[in-house]
């Protein structure tokens, strides 16, 4: 079966510094999706993609935050300067219209 | 408008047992209801989802009752097993968007 897969499994990294989490979508998805979730805490959505643009973004998607799909298999979340506050799973998501299937996520811990 | 709130944020059943979780949104523009399905350390997984034309759903062990009028859901785990303990997250999107908004969550924990 068809899996969302993500990038690295773990990143720790230090306040300040980029980085880009990776994750491949299902192939005949269109829509592509990131989420976080800080331990313990809901699920939370910060940005929708559908045909090379943003199609939707939370008030927690600021301009710290960025997306690209680089070619055909590829979806990218960069953070530009990361907070303590960044530190939290991110699944990245992808679907063909409303059922939506989530990687394993990313986590990330900024120190 | 934009919350679900889920409840209980806990629940023990022993084997067998039916637990039953509920969620209960405002926004009436919402109009597709996921239920998602958490294991520790894993994203989640789509269990089950429901659209409010429909009062009911079944998929093997899985129940959402839907009640459009009171803005409310809930998902049945019908004889549950010890591999149910998870945690679950109800959820609910509109057609123009698809950004889930989803419940707080509840850990669930099947005694054998």
């Amino acid at each position: 079966e068809p899996e969302v897969t993500q990038t690295p499994s773990h990143q720790v990294t230090q306040m300040g510094q980029e980085v880009i989490l990776r994750c491949v979508p299902i192939s005949n998805h269109l829509y592509f999706y990131w989420y976080r979730q800080i331990l313990g805490q809901k699920v939370e959505f910060l940005v929708s993609f559908y045909n090379n643009e943003i199609s939707e973004k939370s008030e927690i998607f600021d301009d710290q935050f960025s997306v690209e799909r680089p070619d055909g298999s590829n979806f990218t979340l960069k953070i530009r300067s990361t907070k303590l506050e960044d530190s939290a799973m991110y699944f990245c998501a992808s679907s063909v219209g409303t059922h939506q299937y989530f990687g394993p996520g990313t986590r990330l811990l900024v120190l | 408008q934009q919350q679900v709130k889920q409840s209980p944020q806990s629940l023990i059943v022993q084997k067998g047992g039916i637990p039953i979780i509920n969620c209960a949104y405002e926004n009436t523009a919402f109009d597709y209801f996921p239920w998602y399905q958490q294991f520790p350390g894993k994203g989640p997984a789509l269990l089950i989802a429901i659209r409010p034309d429909v009062s009911e759903k079944k998929e093997g062990r899985f129940t959402i009752s839907f009640n459009k009028s009171a803005k409310q859901f809930s998902l049945h785990i019908m004889d549950s097993q010890p591999g149910d303990s998870a945690t679950y997250f109800c959820a609910a999107t509109k057609d123009s968007s698809y950004k889930l908004i989803f419940g707080s969550g509840t850990r669930l924990l099947v005694r054998p």
